[in-house]
């Protein structure tokens, strides 16, 4: 089956360290993004990128790290200048052009500091 | 096309209908979405529609779209428990790739 999966589903991080989130998708998706999700606060965007070795900043790329070496992959480095990093993590995908389907999301990584 | 706007919570009595209301401000949407987000998982794609559209309905779902008040609406009938989850709204621009999510409506239902 063709899908997201973002991996590990829990996380934990103690202060000043780097961790690197994974999303690794087998839909032969151009696009993929990477969102924070805090209470209330709906969708924020992280980075995204819509081709290979190229990648552009989203609303709240600081402290975040990104790389697209491989169409199928996209992971997501929270280094230790995000001062607050415990969120839920969404990875999704898209088709490049108009996204009629939309997104396909990732099930999430739970990122907590301790 | 950045301020999609929702109600935060909503809660219904199982059986009744619920309405999730979403409003947005760019009126050169293309296409408008709700998803659905249940607990500590990602977000499912419910349904989508077309700006030039009115109305779609598909099984308990129905989406109506005014476009004049930028206000985009999911009704659902019959409302059950397995309902209860976050739902937003998104929208995409034309010409652009990303969507905007509106902040999610958490919807509660009631045995």
């Amino acid at each position: 089956d063709g899908g997201i999966t973002q991996s590990p589903k829990y996380l934990f991080r103690k202060e000043g360290q780097n961790v690197t989130l994974s999303c690794e998708q087998n839909l032969n998706h151009d696009a993929m993004y990477w969102y924070r999700q805090d209470p209330g606060q709906g969708l924020r965007l992280i980075y995204y990128s819509q081709i290979v070795n190229d990648f552009q900043k989203g609303d709240i790329a600081e402290g975040y790290s990104v790389s697209r070496e491989k169409k199928e992959s996209f992971p997501l480095t929270v280094t230790s200048a995000q001062k607050n990093p415990t969120a839920f993590y969404l990875c999704a995908t898209s088709k490049v052009g108009p996204v009629r389907d939309g997104y396909t999301f990732g099930s999430g990584t739970r990122l907590t500091v301790v | 096309g950045e301020d999609v706007e929702q109600s935060l919570f909503l809660s219904v009595r199982e059986g009744d209908s619920s309405v999730i209301n979403c409003t947005y401000t760019d009126s050169s949407s293309t296409y408008l979405y709700w998803y659905k987000q249940e607990p500590g998982a990602g977000l499912q794609l419910l349904t989508y529609i077309f700006s030039n559209m009115d109305m779609k309905q598909d099984q308990r779902l129905t989406v109506l779209l005014n476009k004049k008040d930028k206000h985009l609406s999911l009704r659902i009938a019959d409302t059950q428990t397995g309902d209860s989850a976050i739902y937003f709204c998104a929208e995409t621009l034309t010409g652009a790739n990303n969507l905007f999510f509106g902040t999610g409506t958490r919807l509660t239902v009631i045995p």
